[in-house]
């Protein structure tokens, strides 16, 4: 079973460019969650798509970020106009009936 | 207002001891705890977890015990290998671990050979 995969894996870009994440979650998991760490903080919880639906997006930090799960598949995250403070890692989760998640290995973005 | 808090961010401990990692928690909806434990440039790995109606569960080398009315739970990995030198994240849910995860800032285990 291929697992939760995520890119790019780097990304650097300049104060008030645009980025946009790619998660592929695992085929059948209609949870697709969301997480971001900041500078070895705790992972902070941004977002929970239930297929293509918004079942929670109560961490979005602002007006900036915009998540898309088109077809309930794959989920993208576009930060736009980047700033600073969005430095971090970006993970993606997803699940299926089960309690626990499985992670990706996370997007790196670094604004500078 | 930090919900999960893990203290120690960090633990050495000799091959083959006992390590124990600690996590406390404010929010009394929370009835379902989990421990992640995360390598370098990977995401986190979910490790082992526990209901609010049990006070302990094991799992091969770990096992993690819950002390509700002191709103703590602990790990502990036995014997410890050079192996189980991660991250180990705390994470309760409010949701029988179904909806979101509110993370600790998790503990750096380093085990010495």
């Amino acid at each position: 079973e291929a697992g939760v995969t995520q890119f790019p894996s780097h990304s650097v870009i300049e104060k008030g460019q645009t980025v946009t994440l790619r998660c592929d979650p695992i085929s059948g998991h209609d949870n697709l969650y969301w997480y971001r760490r900041v500078m070895g903080k705790e992972i902070k919880f941004l977002l929970h798509f239930v297929k293509e639906s918004k079942q929670d997006e109560s961490g979005m930090p602002n007006n900036r970020f915009l998540a898309e799960r088109t077809g309930g598949t794959y989920s993208t995250l576009k930060v736009q106009p980047a700033e600073l403070e969005d430095s971090g890692v970006y993970f993606c989760a997803s699940r299926g009936q089960e309690h626990g998640y499985t992670f990706g290995s996370g997007t790196r973005l670094t604004v500078v | 207002d930090q919900q999960v808090k893990q203290n120690s961010p960090s633990l050495s401990v000799q091959e083959g001891r006992i390590s124990i990692l600690n996590c406390d928690y404010t929010n009394s909806m929370f009835d379902y705890f989990l421990w992640y434990k995360k390598y370098p440039a990977e995401g986190p790995t979910f490790l082992i977890s526990i209901s609010s109606i049990k006070d302990k569960n094991e799992d091969g080398r770990f096992t993690v015990f819950l002390n509700k009315s002191a709103k703590h739970l602990s790990l502990h990995i036995v014997p410890s290998q050079p192996g189980d030198s991660a991250v180990y994240f705390c994470a309760a849910s409010a949701t029988g671990g179904y909806q979101k995860v509110t993370f600790g800032t998790g503990t750096k285990l380093q085990v010495i050979p």
